[in-house]
């Protein structure tokens, strides 16, 4: 299985940060990796597919790009309503895999 | 609007079954791929199980391989997770989400979840 590396693992931030988070995979994925936010309680949310495409409704302060085995989050200017946990997903091959998640806390 | 709603969840001993449902809506769902995606308490994403949009293609992760078996009605909307000799790793809340196809595709919509809890 393709093991998916995030980090970090969760770091503080304030609001107007601009903030990356990184993904790797183990092995080339070409450009088939997902983002996803995830909220406490709620199902997660797609936020990018194809490393770097916006997923209709998605603000465009998040952006994504990367290919091969290195991929990034981008958040252009932290809001309240982003502090969450991020998750990258490989659709490469089966079985999909997940990151372990970024946790995004207040500073 | 999509909506997925699952159902189906419980308090089951170590050793026992259930089934799991997830009624679709809002789209047309014999174009969709579907997909199970657990979530322990606390943990992170650990996907289980896909079905084509036909049903003729299904694929498993290896710790549930041969215990669970993913199932698809197209004529009712819905998607089931049959879910045999349960052990207490497979304590989660499982998520049915979906895919524009079986390979290459991410989740696009997830169902709000169902809580399974192995437990004696």
């Amino acid at each position: 299985a393709i093991r998916m590396t995030q980090s970090p693992s969760s770091f503080s931030a304030s609001t107007g940060d601009r903030v990356t988070i990184t993904c790797r995979a183990s092995q080339g994925i070409s450009s088939y990796l997902a983002w996803y936010q995830q909220k406490p309680g709620k199902a997660p949310k797609l936020l990018i597919y194809a490393a770097s495409t916006l997923q209709s409704g998605v603000p465009s302060r998040f952006s994504g790009s990367g290919s091969g085995t290195d991929f990034t989050l981008t958040i252009r200017s932290l809001q309240s309503e982003d502090f969450a946990t991020y998750y990258c997903q490989q659709c490469y091959s089966y079985p999909w895999t997940f990151g372990q998640g970024t946790k995004v806390e207040i500073k | 609007e999509v909506q997925l709603l699952e159902s189906g969840g419980g308090l089951v001993q170590p050793g026992g079954s259930l089934r799991l449902s997830c009624a679709a809506s809002g789209f047309t769902f014999v174009n969709y791929a579907m997909s199970w995606v657990r979530q322990a308490p606390g943990k992170g994403l650990d996907w289980v199980s896909a079905i084509s949009g036909s049903g003729n293609s299904t694929t498993y992760a290896d710790s549930v391989k041969g215990r669970f078996t993913i199932s698809r009605d197209n004529s009712k909307n819905t998607l089931y997770l049959q879910m045999n000799s349960l052990r207490a790793e497979d304590t989660a809340v499982y998520y049915c989400a979906i895919s524009s196809g079986f390979y290459s595709n991410p989740f696009d919509y997830w169902g709000q979840g169902t809580l399974v809890t192995v437990s004696s």
